[in-house]
């Protein structure tokens, strides 16, 4: 049982546009949300994170917004760059639970 | 600093051979934690270690032994392993277990097992 899921295994992006990335989850119990970025041969980078208390954290060109009713989350960055190209996991953690549930990931594409 | 580092960054092994992988973190965090990635798959938790105690053991096979010396370091010690181990394998550490908005990870170590 997959509890968090990312749906598109990669997007493509003009550079200097929006980049959308989704995630679902389907435990309603999850406590926070986090973002990890990765790049080929390296480990994951965390990028944000949000508690379920909120419905959206601003990072500079990244933005999280959390739809609880929906069991949503996404990504926004705005502009992207080319330095974004990059898969980025998203993952939810629980209260006690001592473990992080990671998605499949979203291949990331910007395109000059 | 924000940096969790990993030794070596490549290992090729037998599968007779014993290796052990290194980790080491200097920001204070009690948590540290193994996991393993295979490609283009999201990281797998392994092992928790929470105070210098193995806090969750996730069902792992017994050729692979972690270990924690101290709060800074984890070690993880490999034998007879088989070709499907063959993996990235991640360390990353937290404040606490409590705060796994705090999780960084190393940049891995990419074993092969021939």
């Amino acid at each position: 049982d997959q509890q968090v899921k990312q749906n598109s295994p990669s997007l493509s992006v003009q550079e200097g546009r929006i980049s959308i990335l989704n995630c679902d989850y389907t435990n309603s119990m999850f406590d926070y949300f986090l973002w990890y970025k990765k790049y080929p041969a390296e480990g994951p980078t965390f990028l944000i994170s949000i508690s379920s208390i909120k419905d959206k954290n601003e990072d500079g060109r990244f933005t999280v917004f959390l739809n609880k009713s929906a069991k949503h989350l996404s990504l926004h960055i705005v502009p992207s760059q080319p330095g974004d190209s990059a898969v980025y996991f998203c993952a939810a953690g629980l209260q006690g639970a001592q473990k992080l549930v990671f998605g499949q990931g979203t291949r990331l594409t910007i395109n000059p | 600093d924000t940096e969790v580092t990993q030794t070596p960054k490549h290992l090729v092994m037998g599968m007779t051979n014993k290796k052990s992988l290194k980790c080491e973190q200097h920001m204070g965090h009690r948590a540290m934690y193994w996991y393993k990635q295979k490609a283009k798959k999201p990281p797998e938790l392994m092992f928790v270690y929470s105070y210098e105690k193995l806090s969750i053991n996730e069902s792992v096979p017994s050729r692979f032994s972690p270990e924690c010396p101290n709060s800074s370091l984890l070690n993880l010690h490999l034998h007879a392993l088989q070709p499907e181990d063959s993996a990235l394998y991640l360390c990353a550490s937290s404040q606490v277990v409590q705060r796994l908005d705090t999780q960084y990870f190393g940049p891995g170590t990419r074993l092969t097992v021939l």
